[in-house]
């Protein structure tokens, strides 16, 4: 079964401070695509990240940073120095040889308080 | 670019009356179109895959005669909620890649209709 799971509900912290969002996913597909998307109010979801099994390099982009770990089905996220703006939902998503559909998580919803 | 259009944003509708949802893809073309529904503080749902030219392929438990899908184009998908009721009430989410149905190809969504039946 294919299935991806943000067990972080709801995440609140004050400005400047680093939080890190987890997502862990199940497949036993060898090929598969990792994707990280954001949600604001407004409801637009916003692509951030997209990586594949088989790269396992971390990657930073400004105060993004994502972690991905095979050997634990992890694909953490962390933004660092959190900023107002960051308040949204993030849903992390599972693409396994379905024919391009998503798997999403249920979400995190990232409070940012000044 | 990737950017990818709904309209109308928000709608209100009578119940029994149909409404059409417009997903358009402004800067590319996009082979392969996904419809989406999200309840309030819940993820999203896959409601249909849509390819350019043939028929959509629905989602188990999702009612074809209900939730009416045309790709008619390489830019335009069309959602088309007939007889809506107020359960239909919902976010409705399209989003858009530039190949596919294959894995691994980014979607990029719209911004999302609000549908409120009253």
């Amino acid at each position: 079964a294919q299935k991806v799971t943000q067990a972080q509900t709801e995440i609140s912290v004050v400005e400047k401070e680093d939080v890190t969002l987890d997502c862990v996913y199940e497949t036993r597909d060898t090929t598969y695509y990792l994707f990280w998307y954001k949600q604001p109010p407004s409801g637009e979801l916003v692509f951030l990240i997209r990586r594949n099994s088989f790269d396992e390099q971390n990657e930073i982009s400004g105060r993004y940073s994502w972690n991905f770990q095979k050997s634990t089905s992890s694909f953490n996220f962390t933004i660092t120095a959190s900023q107002v703006v960051d308040s949204a939902v993030y849903f992390c998503a599972l693409d396994s040889n379905q024919g391009g559909k998503l798997i999403f998580g249920q979400g995190t919803e990232l409070s940012v308080k000044p | 670019g990737a950017v990818v259009s709904q309209h109308p944003s928000r709608v209100i509708c009578k119940s029994g009356t149909s409404v059409k949802i417009e997903c358009r893809s402004l800067d590319f073309q996009a082979t392969t179109m996904f419809w989406y529904r999200q309840f309030p503080k819940q993820s999203l749902m896959l409601m249909a895959t849509s390819n350019e030219g043939s028929k959509a392929t629905y989602e188990q438990g999702v009612e074809k005669d209900k939730f009416l899908i045309n790709h008619a184009s390489l830019t335009l998908s069309t959602l088309t909620v007939t007889s809506a009721h107020p359960e239909d009430s919902s976010f409705y989410i399209c989003s858009a890649s530039r190949t596919g149905p294959h894995s691994g190809e980014t979607q990029y969504f719209g911004p999302g209709t609000r549908l409120l039946v009253l």
